[in-house]
């Protein structure tokens, strides 16, 4: 059974700082990995999708890495806003027949002017 | 495209009553998704459709949940009768393809005295 987690599970940074969120999960035979936003109240905004076969994609200020064999994903955020502040969620989808989304349980990011 | 819509954003019952919760997708998208988020558990799947047809309900914690999708426009997801510990925020989102990036809707924060 896929097991997704995210350390820390919160994080206080001064603005303009640059971060790093770690995500590791137990069975590297994933389809893809998915990085989302979750602000407060609302639903998650996916941030950036990386398939099995690439190690990272790149979003304005949002860089994700996948090291698959290692079963780890980091997401480095350049540049720390106060509007950065929110919780990022790492999803593992299993390949297989199912394509199912695990999702860790978040790192709560906080942004201080 | 307005995103996934769900309603009620918000609902308070009592144990023991019935409660439905309503999700569009976004047209277009053949797969829909049911989530529930807890503070202990995080975000789990509990059910997914594909053309309308449930797929894989083995999230669905117990036979008071039932989930259907009698158009491409429109998915319930019925609890009945409710208990206390089906307290938490349901999601509804929905993709293309079953291993594309999911669009989250705003959620729905149940609350069962």
């Amino acid at each position: 059974k896929q097991e997704v987690t995210q350390i820390p599970a919160a994080l206080s940074v001064p603005e303009g700082e640059n971060l790093v969120l770690n995500c590791s999960f137990t069975d590297s035979a994933i389809y893809n990995l998915q990085w989302f936003r979750q602000d407060p109240g609302k639903g998650l905004t996916s941030l950036l999708l990386i398939q099995s076969s690439q190690r990272e994609q790149t979003s304005g200020r949002l860089n994700a890495s996948l090291d698959k064999s290692s079963g780890r994903s980091t997401l480095y955020i350049a540049a720390s806003q106060p509007g950065d502040s929110a919780t990022y969620l790492c999803a593992v989808r299993s390949g297989g027949s199912n394509y199912k989304l695990t999702f860790g349980k978040g790192t709560l990011l906080t942004v201080n002017p | 495209d307005a995103g996934v819509i769900q309603s009620p954003r918000h609902e308070v019952t009592e144990m023991g009553q019935e409660v439905t919760l309503r999700c569009k997708p976004i047209s277009g998208h053949d797969y829909l998704f049911w989530y529930r988020q807890t503070m202990m558990r995080g975000l789990e799947l509990l059910i997914y459709f594909n053309n309308n047809v449930p797929i894989d309900d083995s999230g669905m914690p117990e036979d008071r949940f039932s989930a259907k999708m009698p158009n491409a426009s429109f998915s319930t997801l019925k609890i009945q009768p409710s208990e206390p510990r089906d307290s938490a925020v349901y999601f509804c989102a929905s993709s293309l393809g079953s291993a594309d990036t999911q669009y989250f809707g705003p959620g729905t924060r149940l609350t069962v005295l």
